[in-house]
């Protein structure tokens, strides 16, 4: 069964450094996303990707955040600068596969990136 | 978005029957009701997915009344590996997810 799969699984960085956490969604899927959640709390949306561009984010996702598609496969979300609060598991989704049959909000989601800033 | 609210946790035991309820008073009429299951340290997974009266697979049913205002996740014969935190959710089309804090079920041997 296709699924999501995301890299590193874990990631220690220090404050102020810059991350690039990685995703390889589904195939044939044309939605990608990216959400977090902080140890004990709720998972956040953050942003939502379509047709090569930003189509919703959240007011978590500020100017330190970046997303981008770069060859078709890899969907990849950058934080520039971080921050002690951006600790947290990142989570990346997709949906919408062109064959059809599945529900509209079945969205397929990773393993998670365990980010932890120092 | 239309918010939901359901219980904070619940207990069962293996084999039972478990209902978690979820109200959505606001629901709009494009609006589908969903459910997800989050184990820990994983991302969540969808289950089940409705509009109205009753949608059944092979995990769970889901029944929705006509005014659609509540609708019940039932699993059937719970195991000790459906402890996980069950998240409802209302959304239409490919919009994103609002989680809230979800019903933490906890099933006992």
């Amino acid at each position: 069964e296709p699924e999501v799969t995301q890299t590193p699984s874990h990631q220690v960085t220090q404050m102020g450094q810059e991350v690039i956490l990685r995703c390889v969604p589904i195939s044939n899927h044309l939605y990608f996303y990216w959400y977090r959640q902080i140890l004990g709390q709720k998972v956040e949306f953050l942003v939502s990707f379509y047709n090569n561009e930003i189509s919703e984010k959240s007011e978590i996702f500020d100017d330190q955040f970046s997303v981008e598609r770069p060859d078709g496969s890899n969907f990849t979300l950058k934080i520039r600068s971080t921050k002690l609060e951006d600790s947290a598991m990142y989570f990346c989704a997709s949906s919408g596969g062109t064959s059809g049959g599945s529900p509209f909000n079945e969205q397929f989601f990773g393993p998670g990136t365990r980010l932890t800033v120092l | 978005l239309a918010k939901t609210t359901q219980p904070i946790s619940m207990d069962s035991y293996e084999g039972q029957e478990v209902n978690i309820t979820c109200s959505h008073n606001n629901i709009a009429t494009n609006d589908y009701i969903t459910w997800y299951q989050q184990f820990p340290s994983q991302g969540p997974r969808f289950i089940i997915q409705g509009y109205k009266t009753k949608v059944t697979n092979e995990v769970a049913s889901l029944f929705i009344p006509a005014d659609r205002k509540s609708s019940t996740l039932s699993l059937p014969r719970v195991s000790l590996s459906d402890t996980a935190v069950y998240y409802c959710l209302v959304a239409s089309g490919y919009s994103t997810l609002t989680f809230g804090k979800g019903t933490m079920l906890l099933v006992s041997p």
